[in-house]
């Protein structure tokens, strides 16, 4: 089965700075989303990206984040000033449709210091 | 609020035993679909079930089934022969709106016992 795929698998970052996480999508997905989860927690939605632009997006999706999609294979987030808050596992999935499941990534566990 | 309600936030069974987590949500919408996620320790997210909520009949995925009540807005995954590889995190979900987004309940931590 073609899979999502998620780098760095783990990123360290001191608070402050701008980190980019990366994804693969499936090629032929159209619906490209990023999620969080806090440890312990329930995973969150952050946006969704159809169409090469953003079609939702979620209270914790802030001017500090922002996704693109430049070369139409890779979607990155990216955090331009990080808060120790934003420390958590981010999921990217895609799908071809809004009826059919999502694929998910392995996650990015991103770790602000 | 469009929420997705997980009541229980840890629950047991012995192997080979089957057990039933519980999923309640709320939406104005008619036409939806549920899913139940498993996420092991290493965290990722598997697909276990899925639910089309003009389906009437119940999804069934080998061991793995639902008992989906659309009046009742309920949506509980039963797990029969349970196995030590089931042990995991699980997640009811809901796809929302035209974005196809998914609303997560809090998680049900299940643990086999062997």
């Amino acid at each position: 089965e073609p899979e999502v795929t998620q780098t760095p698998s783990h990123q360290v970052t001191q608070m402050g700075q701008e980190v980019i996480l990366r994804c693969v999508p499936i090629s032929n997905h159209l619906y490209f989303y990023w999620y969080r989860q806090i440890l312990g927690q329930k995973v969150e939605f952050l946006v969704s990206f159809y169409n090469n632009e953003i079609s939702e997006k979620s209270e914790i999706f802030d001017d500090q984040f922002s996704v693109e999609r430049p070369d139409g294979s890779n979607f990155t987030l990216k955090i331009r000033s990080t808060k120790l808050e934003d420390s958590a596992m981010y999921f990217c999935a895609g799908t071809q449709s809004t009826g059919e499941k999502l694929f998910f990534g392995s996650g990015t566990q991103l770790s602000v210091l | 609020a469009q929420t997705v309600t997980q009541s229980q936030p840890e629950m047991s069974v012995q192997e080979a035993e089957t057990v039933t987590l519980s999923c309640t949500y709320d939406t104005s919408e008619n036409n939806y679909y549920l899913f139940w996620y498993k996420q092991p320790p290493s965290r990722q997210m598997i697909l276990v079930i899925r639910q089309e909520a003009y389906k009437q009949q119940n999804a069934t995925e080998n061991r793995f089934s639902v008992n989906f009540q659309k009046a009742a807005k309920s949506f509980s995954l039963k797990i029969s022969d349970s196995q030590l590889g089931d042990t995991a995190m699980y997640f009811c979900a809901r796809r929302s709106g035209n974005t196809g987004k998914l609303i997560f309940g809090q998680g049900t931590t299940l643990q086999v016992k062997p």
